[in-house]
């Protein structure tokens, strides 16, 4: 069965700091993998999305960005935090053609 | 502009009783929708999906309909537990891609 691994589940770090989270996907090949982020009160909005090795495309201009060096790992990554970086961070993955989408446990990221 | 809306933004019930969520979408092309539950500090899980040719659908306790002319999409919930203390988020897909997200409705069972 395919399950979906994400980590860390609470993070802390300061404005400025660098971020890198990780995404791993177990049981299926060439999944769509997506990056979401949920703000207090807000619904989720997505942030990247993925059809393959090396192939990102970003839904909104910001600060993060995401990487998928191999086909069943999606990273997102900071240089530099910022106070609004702050959020419940989502991963989540779909069969090829599938509107079905399976989500991690997410990350909890406070910038302080 | 694609937009989910739900209703009420939070809900208090007694353990046992019934309740009903509900959400309002401005989505084109609507593809189908979904209803997921989602813990305090975990990812959503998918309860149901409705197509557009589908009015009603059933799992377990829960009951989704959808209403495609007035495009209104509720979520009932019967003999509710302790359990059922969630968000519930409505979902409206259009394509492959793209996941229109409402802001959810936190729901609330007392004992």
């Amino acid at each position: 069965s395919q399950t979906i691994h994400q980590w860390p589940a609470t993070l802390v770090q300061p404005v400025g700091s660098p971020l890198s989270l990780e995404c791993t996907v177990e049981g299926t090949s060439n999944p769509n993998l997506y990056w979401y982020r949920q703000a207090a009160g807000r619904g989720l909005q997505l942030l990247f999305y993925s059809v393959g090795i090396g192939q990102i495309s970003s839904e909104v201009p910001q600060n993060l960005s995401a990487s998928r060096p191999q086909d069943r790992q999606f990273i997102l990554s900071s240089k530099k935090l910022l106070l609004s970086d702050s959020g419940f961070y989502l991963c989540a993955w779909s069969e090829s053609g599938s509107t079905e989408a399976f989500f991690g446990q997410g990350t909890r990221l406070t910038v302080v | 502009k694609n937009q989910v809306e739900q209703s009420p933004q939070s809900l208090i019930i007694l353990e046992g009783k019934n309740c009903t969520l509900q959400c309002n979408y401005t989505v084109s092309p609507f593809s189908n929708l979904r209803w997921y539950k989602q813990d305090t500090g975990r990812g959503p899980v998918s309860l149901t999906i409705m197509t557009f040719s589908e009015n009603t659908k059933s799992n377990g306790r829960y009951t989704a309909t959808l209403d495609a002319d007035t495009k209104q999409s509720s979520l009932h919930i019967t003999a509710s537990q302790l359990s059922d203390s969630a968000s519930y988020i409505c979902v409206v897909i259009t394509g492959t891609y793209k996941y229109i997200f409402g802001t959810g409705t936190r729901l609330k069972v007392l004992a």
